[in-house]
């Protein structure tokens, strides 16, 4: 069965130092997501993206976050002078497209710890 | 008042019991809705999809009430791997979960 993948699964940076969080999607999907979950606390959307650009936004998703598809395959999530806050588990997902009932699978996710 | 709205539980109950759950969401222009279950430290994965005349997959129904913008889990004959949180999301321009209701079933 096709997953989403993403790498690393765990990364530790300090604060102020950029990450890049990658992400495989399943291959005949067009759109892709970013969500992210806080320790203890709910699933909240990032971004979503798709044709090569960014149709979603949350209002979590400020400057410090930017997003790319750098090949056909890897979409990423970058985070740029990263805060003691964004530590947190990233979810990435896919989708074949964004009809209301299609499903969304989720990778199994990175834990980002800044400190 | 929050986007999705969820019981926190955490709910503990035999094996083999009924178990409901319940979701409020704020955005009446919502499109689509679902529930998600997760295990701990893992990612969610879609349970069901929730339409408007009610679905059933298994032990599991949903519900929907878009006048009164809830929508509901029913667990029937509750196994102990039913153990988990479950996510109730919303999905419209973008998704947006609720903070799940934890599951604890037991023998």
């Amino acid at each position: 069965e096709p997953e989403v993948t993403q790498t690393p699964s765990h990364q530790v940076t300090q604060m102020g130092q950029e990450v890049i969080l990658r992400c495989v999607p399943i291959s005949n999907h067009l759109y892709f997501y970013w969500y992210r979950q806080i320790l203890g606390q709910k699933v909240e959307f990032l971004v979503s993206f798709y044709n090569n650009e960014i149709s979603e936004k949350s209002e979590i998703f400020d400057d410090q976050f930017s997003v790319e598809r750098p090949d056909g395959s890897n979409f990423t999530l970058k985070i740029r002078s990263t805060k003691l806050e964004d530590s947190a588990m990233y979810f990435c997902a896919s989708s074949v497209d964004s009809s209301s009932y299609n499903e969304q699978f989720f990778g199994p996710g990175t834990r980002l710890t800044v400190l | 008042r929050k986007e999705v709205e969820q019981d926190p539980g955490p709910f503990n109950v035999p094996e083999g019991a009924t178990v409901a759950f319940n979701c409020t969401y704020s955005n009446s222009a919502s499109q689509s809705f679902f529930w998600y279950r997760q295990d701990c430290r893992k990612e969610p994965k879609l349970l069901m999809s929730v339409y408007s005349s009610g679905n059933e997959d298994g032990r599991f129904t949903a519900q929907l009430n878009r006048a009164s913008q809830y929508i509901s889990l029913l667990i029937r004959d509750s196994k102990l791997s039913d153990s988990a949180t479950y996510l109730c999301a919303v999905k419209g321009d973008d998704m947006r979960f609720g903070a799940g209701t934890r599951l604890t079933v037991k023998p």
